[in-house]
């Protein structure tokens, strides 16, 4: 099955106190990156990445770091969490020029810094 | 940067009843998706708008695109309870555009 896939799901955790989301993704896309839902604000990307070991930076990016080593793997690393970083965080990725241009979302990171 | 407005933000209907979501962006984009979001889950992808006059539907949802107004529309046929959700319309931008710049969203509330 076609999927993406976050760990953890739901995180609490305290200010300053780094973390990594895993994100996976089984469909050899080439295009991964990482959103942040908050209310009223919709979703925004935080980093993105065209392939591997090439990343750069969405609308978001402050306080977030990532990494792309392998095609199916990229994590998503807050390396000082802060209480403004509470949020819902969800991965996507797309193959590159896909007729549908389909994008995938994995189920979501709710993470709580306290 | 492609900025994309949706409105209502929220719409309470009665079952039966149609009613369209409106979905406006400010440049041009080559693509325009509409996710349905249920609460606490991730996005599932209802519409993926590629050209022009580009309508899909599938079941009581009807979605179309008109690049010229810059204006996408997701119509609700009969609304029924099932179709409560939060519905979210996202532009994509060229060739290196492949992330999503999302509107707020529209939160539908069917009731009986």
């Amino acid at each position: 099955e076609a999927q993406v896939t976050q760990n953890p799901r739901y995180l609490i955790t305290v200010t300053g106190k780094k973390l990594t989301v895993t994100c996976s993704q089984n469909m050899n896309h080439e295009y991964m990156s990482w959103y942040r839902q908050d209310p009223g604000l919709g979703l925004r990307q935080i980093y993105y990445s065209m392939n591997v070991e090439v990343t750069d930076k969405g609308d978001v990016p402050e306080g977030y770091k990532v990494s792309r080593k392998e095609k199916r793997n990229f994590p998503l690393i807050l390396e000082s969490p802060s209480p403004n970083q509470t949020s819902l965080y969800f991965c996507a990725s797309r193959g590159l020029g896909t007729v549908s241009y389909e994008q995938y979302f994995g189920p979501g990171t709710r993470l709580t810094v306290t | 940067e492609l900025k994309v407005e949706q409105n209502p933000l929220f719409l309470s209907m009665q079952e039966g009843k149609n009613y369209t979501i409106y979905c406006n962006y400010s440049t041009t984009s080559d693509r325009l998706y509409w996710y349905r979001q249920d609460p606490g889950k991730s996005l599932e992808s209802l519409f993926v708008l590629l050209s022009n006059g580009a309508v899909k539907q599938e079941g009581r949802l009807m979605a179309s695109l008109d690049t010229k107004a810059r204006l996408s529309t997701l119509h609700i046929t009969a609304a029924v309870h099932d179709l409560s959700a939060t519905y979210f319309c996202a532009g994509g931008l060229g060739d290196s555009g492949y992330a999503l710049n999302f509107g707020k969203g529209t939160s539908l509330l069917v009731t009986p």
